[in-house]
């Protein structure tokens, strides 16, 4: 089954506690991306992948690191979270990277959900 | 730089009514828009990608239509059913981007009531 996988789905950490949430893609994706949910908000792009070892910042960078060395795998780091990071987490990926493919399908992960205290 | 905005935030229909969803975005130059349906504690499900040649698109009781001069969007959802309440999201791939990033509208959540 075609899927994107995230884990951990719910984490409750305390301030400044390095934490790492996976993404895993099963359908040889080459794009990558992070996104968080906000109420009134909407979802806004943390990083971006265009393929392995190709990363870029989305709208919303800031204290948040990301990784590809695989294609499959996308993770999202967080050196040192602070409370206004408490979010829910997506990660997305589309079969290609460029935007000129226009019948690229996103699909996302189930999310995970992040509480810092 | 684009921007998505949907309205109405909230939506609440009795079941079969007609759902009308607008989305609106305030650059033309986009690839495609699609639209997304969201349950709590899942992820966000494609539910119709429109191309930009193109007016409409339809699966099923939904339909999307585009107008890309005027920079709107509307889902059709056909007489509703309460599995259809979820938020829904619209999300424009914008030309300006090189790598085609989505930008979303907040959503508009609906609540179809028996």
């Amino acid at each position: 089954e075609a899927q994107v996988t995230q884990n951990p789905r719910y984490l409750i950490t305390v301030t400044g506690k390095k934490l790492t949430v996976t993404c895993s893609q099963n359908m040889n994706h080459e794009y990558m991306s992070w996104y968080r949910q906000d109420p009134g908000l909407g979802l806004r792009q943390i990083y971006y992948s265009m393929n392995v070892e190709v990363t870029d910042k989305g709208d919303v960078p800031e204290g948040y690191k990301v990784s590809r060395k695989e294609k499959r795998n996308f993770p999202l780091i967080l050196e040192s979270p602070s409370p206004n990071q408490t979010s829910q987490y997506y990660c997305a990926s589309r079969l290609g990277a460029s935007g000129r493919f226009s019948t690229d399908t996103q699909y996302f992960g189930p999310g995970t959900r992040l509480t810092v205290l | 730089k684009q921007e998505v905005t949907q309205i109405p935030a909230a939506l609440s229909v009795p079941e079969g009514e007609n759902l009308v969803l607008n989305c609106s975005f305030t650059d033309s130059a986009i690839y495609n828009l699609q639209w997304f349906r969201q349950d709590p504690g899942k992820g966000l499900t494609s539910l119709l990608l429109i191309q930009s040649s193109q007016r409409e698109q339809t699966s099923g009781r939904l339909n999307a239509s585009l107008d890309k001069s005027s920079g709107r969007s509307t889902l059709y959802i056909a007489a509703s059913q309460p599995g259809d309440s979820a938020t829904y999201l619209c999300a424009v791939k914008g030309t300006t981007d090189s790598w085609g990033k989505l930008q979303f509208g907040a959503g508009t959540q609906v609540v179809v009531t028996p």
